[in-house]
């Protein structure tokens, strides 16, 4: 069965650079869920779209945003790159009235 | 706000059952998840109790919920070194709505 995709799986950045993080939902899933997982840390959500439009904010920095697509992909951007937005970032996907979020394998930003 | 908590650490021998417990605040939890996060990699769903059962099983996995006193178990017959990892649990009000995650408990099965 399909899962969700995340896409890339690791990227270094420096201070202050800018990153994109792109995240494909299973077909047919129409929410997506962003989620910052820090070392040794429990997953905290960051925000989330249904059906292209936000529905949900969390603990989501103003340096940081995310939109869902026509074609229900989404992209989580961020600027200003932080030391400590070092983390793994995943993505999960929930569709209709499905109960069920399946994460993706994730993101592992490392910023130096 | 929701608060989910967890013992963060637990060993069993294999072949042993292992008994991981979760306690929530949020009264209106309708939906409770336990996720499996091996090292460096995604969370996978195990499974998930809707507020109005008490009880549910698949397999070697033994989801108990007590809403009077918002405690949540997962039960692993036969615990195999294979399921070494941090199993979170995590709970949502409506189904769409984003998960609160505890801490994780880290399971360590000695062989």
């Amino acid at each position: 069965a399909a899962g969700v995709i995340q896409s890339p799986r690791h990227l270094i950045k420096e201070k202050r650079e800018t990153a994109t993080l792109k995240c494909y939902p299973i077909p047919r899933h129409d929410t997506v869920y962003w989620y910052q997982q820090g070392p040794g840390q429990d997953p905290q959500f960051l925000i989330s779209f249904y059906e292209k439009m936000q529905s949900d904010k969390g603990s989501i920095p103003d340096r940081f945003s995310a939109q869902q697509f026509s074609d229900y992909h989404s992209e989580l951007n961020m600027s200003s790159l932080e030391l400590g937005d070092s983390a793994l970032y995943f993505c999960a996907s929930s569709g209709g009235q499905g109960r069920e979020q399946f994460f993706g394998p994730g993101t592992r930003l490392t910023v130096l | 706000g929701e608060d989910v908590e967890q013992s963060l650490f637990l060993s069993v021998r294999e072949g042993d059952s292992s008994v991981i417990n979760c306690t929530y605040t949020d009264s209106s939890s309708t939906y409770l998840y336990w996720y499996k996060q091996e090292p460096g990699a995604g969370l996978q769903l195990l499974t998930y109790i809707f507020s109005n059962m008490d009880m549910k099983q698949d397999q070697r996995l033994t989801v108990l919920l007590n809403k009077k006193d918002k405690h949540l178990s997962l039960r692993i017959a036969d615990t195999q070194t294979g399921d070494s990892a941090i199993y979170f649990c995590a709970e949502t009000s409506l189904g769409n709505t984003p998960l609160v995650f505890g801490k994780g408990t880290r399971l360590s099965v000695i062989a």
